[in-house]
């Protein structure tokens, strides 16, 4: 079946520093990425959506200067966030859309702690 | 290799039926099981399980997890078309706190 992949799976860095997460679809072309963030109770909210290609759209109240979010080829996209601060402490998860019945292939996650 | 998988891919149902939604998976160090339902945007979360044999319930919605056998049903009694959407079925690792996504059971409920 599909497999998404996210790497780092878990990474902590200093404050003021960026860090980028890759996510890939390694058996399929995605048309379509997602970038999302999990809050406390579980809570998954849609960061952007990125087609290869061209500009990420975001969601309101994600800053896009903050979140970078390159979609470079049908395989993969990255997440780089920008000067990061301890309340971007998270765990980050991407999901591709194989434009098949549009289903949707989740990641495993990124667990970002910034100190 | 650590895995999910959900049944049936797709459900067609009218309005008033129960359905129940299957999830098997095999993941190392489990955490716990989670519940998704996808509309458009960005899943909603419906239920955490941990423990085996006790049932969660949300109004309509309840599911429980059996940890022997590896798997959860999510349960929608007297559906209605507000039901339609992709059921997301997670677990959640202790290595590394990984997640693993099945790919979904979609639910259309027709009036």
């Amino acid at each position: 079946g599909a497999v998404v992949s996210q790497h780092p799976s878990r990474v902590i860095c200093k404050s003021g520093t960026s860090v980028k997460i890759e996510c890939r679809s390694l058996d399929f072309q995605a048309t379509t990425m997602f970038w999302y963030r999990q809050f406390p109770k579980q809570s998954l909210m849609l960061m952007a959506t990125s087609n290869e290609g061209s500009k990420a759209t975001y969601e309101q109240g994600v800053e896009k200067d903050k979140f970078l979010i390159n979609h470079a080829s049908l395989t993969l996209s990255t997440l780089t966030v920008t000067s990061a601060h301890p309340e971007d402490s998270s765990f980050y998860i991407c999901s591709a859309e194989t434009g098949i019945r549009e289903t949707q292939y989740f990641g495993p996650g990124t667990r970002l702690l910034v100190l | 290799e650590d895995k999910v998988v959900q049944s049936p891919l797709s459900l067609v149902v009218h309005e008033g039926d129960t359905v129940t939604l299957n999830c098997s998976y095999e993941v190392t160090n489990f955490r716990s099981l989670l519940w998704y339902k996808q509309e458009k945007k960005a899943p909603t979360f419906l239920f955490m399980l941990t423990s085996s044999g006790i049932e969660k319930k949300s109004g309509r919605l309840s599911s429980i997890l059996d940890k022997k056998e590896l798997f959860s049903i999510l349960n929608i009694t007297a559906t209605q078309t507000g039901d339609s959407a992709v059921y997301l079925c997670a677990v959640e690792a202790n290595t590394g706190n990984q997640f693993y996504f099945g790919t979904g059971t979609s639910l259309t409920v027709i009036p």
